[in-house]
């Protein structure tokens, strides 16, 4: 079975520059969530979705930070314009839809963003 | 903040020993995680406790949790080298989501 898919690995660009990282779920997962992940720290949920639809982004910095999911399976996180303490490692993991009980999340591997 | 936090940060132990980490919270919980993460395979989730549970095995982990205390312990043992990593727990709230603490970087030297 595929896992959760990351594109870029890695992005360099410079401050106030935009950036836009994808993710591909496990195949038949209704929910996908992105973490931002900042050295030495456990990883902060941004964003979770459920199929299409937003199910919590209140920690998602809507001023600069954005993201979509338009037909439900793969999805995309925009950071516009970048500052300084963007730089981190973005995580995108997907779960079958939840519901009653708790269904495992599984990881993608990551995209790591440096802002100079 | 329903974050775990681990203590402590950083274990250096030789390949055999035993490693213990901790994990404290804040809130009620339905349930608590613990994850792994190394540069090789990711973030991968190793276990779950649910509230109702005071002890969970998996192969080589242990994993406690007292919820009067608001705590939960990992324990890693006959540690390999293939164990260096960094262990996260992971509270969950709200619909399936998931608080991480700030996690233990454990280095298990052959």
């Amino acid at each position: 079975e595929a896992g959760v898919a990351q594109s870029p690995r890695y992005k360099i660009i410079e401050k106030r520059q935009s950036v836009a990282f994808w993710c591909n779920p496990i195949s038949g997962h209704a929910t996908l969530y992105w973490y931002q992940q900042i050295l030495g720290q456990g990883p902060k949920l941004l964003i979770q979705f459920q199929n299409n639809g937003v199910v919590d982004d209140s920690q998602l910095p809507k001023d600069r930070f954005s993201a979509e999911r338009l037909k439900g399976v793969d999805s995309t996180l925009k950071i516009q314009p970048a500052k300084l303490e963007d730089s981190a490692v973005y995580l995108c993991a997907s779960s079958l839809e939840t519901g009653q009980g708790v269904n495992e999340q599984f990881f993608g591997p990551g995209t790591r963003l440096t802002v100079l | 903040s329903q974050q775990g936090e681990e203590d402590p940060q950083a274990l250096s132990i030789q390949e055999g020993e035993n490693a213990t980490m901790n994990c404290s919270y804040k809130t009620s919980i339905n349930n608590l995680q613990w994850y792994r993460q190394n540069s090789g395979r990711g973030l991968v989730h190793l276990i779950l406790i649910r509230s109702n549970e005071r002890e969970k095995h998996s192969g080589r982990l242990r994993v406690t949790l007292d919820t009067s205390k608001k705590s939960s312990s990992l324990l890693i043992t006959a540690s390999r080298a293939a164990d260096t990593a960094s262990y996260f727990c992971a509270t969950v709230y709200g619909n399936n989501r998931l608080a991480f603490g700030k996690g233990n970087q454990v280095v298990v030297i052959p």
